[in-house]
């Protein structure tokens, strides 16, 4: 079973310049999550899908960040413009289903230096 | 108040010891309790869960749950230096929302 797929892995980019961050969960899984894991701390949620609907997107900073799961499959996560703070990895997971017994599976990430 | 506290550590044992990683959370209805290790440059990987209270063993791992003290915690017997990780709780809150702590890094010492 092929796992979480994100890419790229790695970007820099300038400050206020645009990125975007691309995932592919894990075949049937319906939920699908955006995480930022800065050094040294544990990973916060910026959104939660339950297939194409954004069930949880109270943490993500909605005045520069967008997200979108069309088709309720794939799903990218942009920022523009980018800030210094931004610099971070940038997590995605899926699990089976949005419940409370379903464990997130987490792609490598893509870590973003923002200089 | 952070919603999930780990000790901060690090945590340092002797290959071969038991080492202790301790987690306490705040959301009194909390339904799922995780365990993942990260290694440096890596992402979290699901190494335990938990859901009633009590012990849960799998191989050289055992997760305890203590839900009216809001408490858990994992063992590793016969610590490896592989073990050498990041330990992360994770708990799942009423609205199926995954909370971290920040993590507890683990040295295992040949």
């Amino acid at each position: 079973e092929a796992g979480v797929v994100q890419s790229p892995r790695y970007k820099i980019i300038e400050k206020k310049q645009p990125v975007a961050f691309w995932c592919n969960p894990i075949s049937g899984h319906n939920t699908l999550y955006w995480y930022r894991q800065n050094l040294g701390q544990g990973p916060e949620l910026l959104i939660r899908y339950e297939n194409e609907e954004a069930v949880d997107d109270s943490q993500l900073p909605k005045d520069r960040f967008s997200a979108e799961r069309l088709k309720g499959v794939d799903s990218t996560l942009k920022i523009q413009p980018a800030e210094l703070g931004d610099s971070a990895v940038y997590l995605c997971a899926s699990s089976l289903v949005g419940t409370a017994n379903s464990p997130l599976h987490f792609g490598n990430g893509t870590r973003l230096t923002v200089t | 108040q952070k919603e999930v506290e780990q000790n901060s550590g690090p945590l340092s044992v002797p290959e071969g010891a038991i080492a202790s990683l301790n987690c306490t959370y705040s959301d009194r209805v909390s339904q799922s309790f995780f365990w993942y290790r990260q290694y440096s440059g890596k992402s979290p990987e699901l190494i335990m869960s938990i859901y009633s209270n009590g012990d849960k063993e799998d191989g050289r791992f055992t997760a305890q749950l203590n839900k009216a003290s809001q408490y858990v915690s994992l063992l590793i017997r016969d610590s490896q230096p592989s073990d050498s990780a990041t330990y992360l709780c994770a708990v799942m809150g009423s609205n199926y929302k995954l909370t971290f702590g920040k993590g507890t890094l683990l040295t295992v010492n040949p």
